[in-house]
């Protein structure tokens, strides 16, 4: 139930693409989800959260699309650049108790020129 | 966004030592501190949670003799790996979570027992 299952692994897009990865959780008591970009060798960077009260979110080229009821998020990079080439995690945790992030099995991204 | 920072960047120990890395948050305060460890191309595993003034909480399986942590100011967690061995290797990653609840990771501690 603390699982947070995400999808594809791996995923390549040509540069402009819209790349798409989702996630899916169990634990009803989640109320954040934060998605983290991280390049090799460094640590994670917050790039944008959603809280469950909100169906979408959107920071610049990157867009959280969240649905209560199917327990599920996804993040879409809008007009995608070889520079957004990194590995992407998404999270969940309970804010209001232990604050625990519970980690996606992370997604390898491509963008190709 | 907040700023954790994290020292040293990369350690390079004989088996046998003892190695402490220490995170920080710069520009907030941090009642409550996490230890991930990272094995290549893999996800974030949680250690531990560091809890200021008191003793860290340690997620299953992770031996707290072994990966001791001490988080002595609201700014401060530090891990220290004890007797460290090859197996040890690794990537270590600090987050503090902000007033607002988000989550601000350090840059990373590569470790490599020799």
């Amino acid at each position: 139930q603390q699982q947070v299952k995400q999808s594809p692994q791996s995923l390549i897009v040509q540069k402009g693409g819209i790349p798409i990865i989702n996630c899916a959780y169990e634990n009803t008591a989640f109320d954040y989800f934060p998605w983290y970009q991280q390049f090799p060798g460094k640590g994670p960077a917050l790039l944008i959260a959603i809280r469950p009260d909100v169906s979408e979110k959107k920071e610049g080229r990157f867009t959280i699309s969240f649905n209560k009821s199917a327990k599920q998020f996804s993040l879409h990079i809008m007009d995608s650049q070889p520079g957004d080439s990194a590995t992407y995690f998404c999270a969940a945790s309970d804010v209001q108790g232990a604050q625990k992030l519970v980690f996606g099995q992370g997604t390898r991204l491509t963008i190709n020129p | 966004g907040a700023v954790v920072s994290q020292h040293p960047s990369r350690v390079i120990c004989k088996s046998g030592t003892s190695v402490k890395i220490e995170c920080r948050s710069l520009d907030f305060q941090a009642t409550t501190m996490f230890w991930y460890r990272q094995f290549p191309k893999k996800s974030l595993m949680l250690m531990a949670t560091s809890n200021e003034g008191s003793k860290a909480t340690y997620e299953q399986g992770v031996e707290k003799d072994k990966f001791l942590i001490n988080h002595a100011s609201l700014t401060l967690s530090t891990l220290t790996v004890t007797s460290a061995h090859p197996e040890d290797s690794s990537f270590y990653i600090c987050s503090a979570p902000d007033i607002a609840g988000e989550q601000f990771f350090g840059p990373g501690t590569r470790l490599t027992v020799l």
